[in-house]
Formats: C-alpha cells, structure tokens, sequence
C-alpha cells in the first residue's frame, strides 16, 4: 500500500521568502518517484519537480528544490524567493506502477 | 505542443440527461486518465487507458463510462448521475503508464449534477 501525508493544511510567505513544504510517504516498492504537482486557482494540475527514488542527489528546477530523505521516508519542497504566482495547493504523490497515490494538499498563500 | 484539452470547461446535467466529457492530446502519449476531484481534496483515479485499453478501472460506479476512440482522445460518457458526482473531472496523459512517468493535466470540466 501506498500512503502519502501532507501534514500542513495551510501556509503562508511574504513575497521573496523561502518556504518548505513536507511531505512524507509510504511504500512498499524499491524503485518508485516523487512529485510536487501545483494547482493553482485555474484548476490546471502542474508538475513543480520530480525526484528518482534511486538518485541520492536532490532535485531541483530553478527556485523549486527538493529534500528527499529515503531512510525518514520525506520529501519536502523548498520554494525560494516566493513570487504571488505560487499562490496554489501543492500535492505531494507517490508514483508506482500504475500506482498514483496523492498528498491531501497544502494551500500556499503567497504574500505581497 | 505540451496542453492537453478538455471540453466542456463547465457542465450542468440533470439526473436523467446523458453527456460526454471530451479530453484530447497531441504529445504521442500512449497512456490516458481520468481522475475526479472533490473541492479542497486531491484527484482520485478513475481510469486508466494504456495504447487505447482499458487496463485500469479503479472500481468506477457504470454510470461513468469511458472510451478511448485513437489514442489522442479519451471520452468519458455520463448517464443517470447523482448530484454527488458533482466534482471536477480531470484528464491527464502521459508517454507511459509505467511507475514515474510524469503526467500532464487539463484543465478539468467542472461537472454540476441537478
């Protein structure tokens, strides 16, 4: 089975901070993916990052980075220097075969 | 060309009226989904087409019905909704339905049943 925890309902970041998201999973597979999808008021589901489960390296994609920690079985997203564009729900999922597993979500609000 | 499109955006049906919900994609992806998603939760899987099969059904009451016509579209029929199916639908593709695969969403069709 697979589960998937996004333990922070709600966040909050002035413009041009840092935050971190986390996210803590479960599963039973060896080789399995990470992913940080962004939603934002447009409804349209974005891939933020992906992280290989076997790739010790974090990843990252420009402001967006990843901690991935296999042993604690964690993987937050760090997004720096905050811009209002970010304001969305951020799930966390669990990628297996044929198996998607999502995060509840966290609502990020972006300050000015 | 990286979109996928989904038609129509918005949906009203009553309970006894049939209607389809459109998802097309022009990326070669060979792996298709639908998946519903309830205000403030996360998308729940529904289906799964793989080089236009259906290798994934994720115990979808009948009244929700897909088709997957070539494998650029994916169709999902509706008839006899009850107006707890009201959600928004979300189709996704991807190059494969193998574990990893990244996929790519819609915009959803807000569905409301009446």
């Amino acid at each position: 089975a697979q589960t998937v925890t996004q333990s922070q309902p709600e966040m909050s970041v002035q413009e041009a901070e840092t935050v971190t998201l986390s996210c803590t999973y479960d599963t039973s597979e060896n080789n399995y993916y990470l992913f940080w999808y962004k939603q934002p008021p447009s409804r349209q589901m974005i891939l933020v990052i992906r992280q290989e489960a076997y790739k010790q390296q974090n990843a990252t994609e420009n402001r967006f980075s990843v901690n991935f920690q296999k042993a604690a079985k964690s993987f937050s997203l760090k997004i720096s220097d905050s811009q209002l564009g970010d304001t969305a729900m951020y799930f966390c999922r669990s990628g297996g075969y044929q198996k998607v597993t999502f995060g509840t979500g966290t609502k990020l609000q972006v300050i000015p | 060309d990286t979109e996928v499109t989904q038609t129509p955006k918005h949906l009203v049906m009553g309970m006894t009226n049939k209607k389809s919900l459109k998802c097309e994609q022009h990326m070669g992806h060979r792996a298709m989904y639908w998946y519903k998603q309830k205000a403030k939760k996360p998308p729940e899987l529904m289906f799964v087409y793989s080089y236009e099969k259906l290798s994934i059904n994720e115990s979808v009451p009948s009244r929700f019905s897909p088709e997957c016509p070539n494998s650029s579209l994916l169709n999902l029929h509706l008839h006899a909704l009850q107006p707890e199916d009201s959600a928004l639908y979300l189709c996704a593709s991807s190059n494969s339905d193998r574990r990893g695969t990244e996929a790519f969403f819609g915009q959803g069709t807000r569905l409301t049943v009446v």
